[in-house]
């Protein structure tokens, strides 16, 4: 099926530790970007990118990194895991720009569930 | 600060009772507003949208109407269903790319 795909689902990390979110999609769109859920404050833009080689920073960069070597790949760099990092965090896509954008929006993953202890 | 501001829950009904879940936004430039829905254990969903000032979107018996005088975006359903429980994002897009979304209203539907 088409869409975004995230993994893992479930991850527990140690204070320190370091890891990366997998995020794909194969609907060739432009836009990427990742996304942290926390109660009371919504979802947060960490970083996204809006074309193979291009990234930027969203609200909330500190602690991650992100590359995109390619269409369709967005992963995502906790480097040096804290207990602040707890979160889902949610990698969306969707078109650039245009009639396409406003028509179908962002395509969301189903999320990651990281607790950091 | 947030661009976006929604009613803040959690808001439980009974079946068949009106929703209402009200939005405000930022009124810089012209933006698009769109209402997301995220059901329990998945990602967020499109639920339906507007891209300028009077236009009115709808979908699976929800509504929301873009008024630029008041910036509001609130959403309506008449008559909800149990299925209807789901955490509920309102979220605007200026003229590019990124969405900025509100803290999320949670809605419980009981039968």
């Amino acid at each position: 099926n088409a869409g975004v795909t995230q993994t893992p689902k479930f991850q527990v990390l140690k204070t320190g530790q370091s890891m990366t979110l997998q995020c794909a999609q194969d609907m060739n769109h432009e836009y990427m970007s990742w996304y942290r859920q926390d109660p009371g404050m919504g979802l947060r833009l960490i970083h996204y990118s809006v074309g193979a080689g291009i990234t930027d920073q969203g609200e909330v960069p500190n602690g991650y990194n992100v590359s995109r070597s390619t269409t369709e790949d967005f992963p995502l760099r906790l480097l040096s895991a804290a207990p602040s990092q707890t979160s889902v965090y949610f990698c969306a896509s969707s078109y650039l720009r245009g009639e396409d954008k406003l028509n179908y929006g962002y395509t969301f993953g189903s999320g990651t569930r990281l607790t950091v202890v | 600060g947030n661009s976006v501001t929604q009613m803040e829950g959690p808001v439980t009904l009974s079946e068949e009772a009106f929703l209402t879940i009200n939005c405000t936004y930022t009124a810089t430039g012209y933006p698009s507003l769109f209402w997301y829905v995220q059901y329990p254990g998945e990602g967020l969903q499109l639920l339906l949208k507007a891209t300028k000032a009077d236009d009115k979107g709808s979908n699976k018996g929800f509504e929301a109407t873009y008024r630029k005088e008041t910036t509001s975006f609130h959403l309506e359903k008449g008559s909800v269903q149990v299925s209807d429980s789901a955490v509920y994002f309102c979220a605007r897009t200026p003229n590019d790319y990124k969405l900025s979304f509100g803290a999320g209203t949670t809605v419980t539907v009981r039968a």
